[in-house]
């Protein structure tokens, strides 16, 4: 079935460090991928989302773009704050994924330290 | 401002006991989803819906129940069949385009379920 993967956690950066979070995925169709951000005791938030090959999402510096000849989605921002400190997760959706559903990777926790 | 309202934030449960987190959406979506988040590993699905009085069973349904009576709701009930209840549970809700399937999901802030 389709999968997401994400890199292990925890990342920590300094401050203006370069950001890079990888994400793979596994999936039949033409999927939709999503970044969300959760920061602590919240819900998540859409960072970005691209709907097909080769589109870039970005939103707040961060950007990521879909190569499915990689079969990658990976989130990059060229300089990090600590208030980017927060909980990503990478997610898949549509393809052959009905009705909705996300497929999440595990998360990958940054801490930015100033 | 329309959104996703989930009530309590913080639940405790006894054994034996059922208790039912509140999730509430103003925004007009069709489709509501429930899901577990454990530390390491991810969110998995519990329920979904894509239409009032209809929902359907995701990975990890078993001790979970659920009903859609209206639009705007969509409760979880955890059962005492639920041995393992202790986590992060959040609701979310998108408009849903058959078709496309690349909605984005609008999640609330959560409720954190604990066992007594």
């Amino acid at each position: 079935g389709d999968s997401v993967t994400q890199m292990e956690g925890p990342v920590t950066l300094s401050e203006e460090a370069f950001l890079t979070i990888n994400c793979t995925y596994t999936a039949t169709g033409y999927p939709s991928l999503f970044w969300y951000v959760q920061y602590p005791g919240e819900g998540l938030q859409l960072l970005l989302k691209a709907t097909k090959a080769d589109d870039k999402g970005s939103n707040k510096g961060f950007e990521a773009t879909y190569r499915k000849e990689t079969t990658s989605f990976h989130l990059e921002k060229g300089s990090v704050q600590v208030s980017d400190s927060a909980v990503y997760f990478c997610a898949l959706g549509g393809g052959n994924n009905q009705g909705g559903k996300l497929i999440f990777g595990q998360g990958t926790e940054l801490s930015v330290k100033p | 401002d329309g959104g996703i309202t989930q009530s309590p934030k913080y639940l405790f449960r006894k054994e034996g006991q059922n208790v039912t987190l509140s999730c509430e959406q103003n925004l007009n979506h069709d489709a509501m989803y429930w899901y577990r988040q454990d530390p390491g590993q991810g969110l998995r699905l519990i329920y979904y819906s894509q239409i009032v009085n209809d929902f359907q069973k995701g990975d990890i349904a078993e001790g979970y129940s659920v009903s859609r009576e209206k639009k705007e709701s969509f409760p979880l009930t955890v059962t005492s069949a639920q041995k393992n209840p202790t986590a992060f549970y959040l609701c979310a809700s998108s408009s849903t385009d058959q078709v496309l399937s690349n909605q984005p999901q609008h999640f609330g802030d959560g409720t954190r379920l604990s066992i007594l």
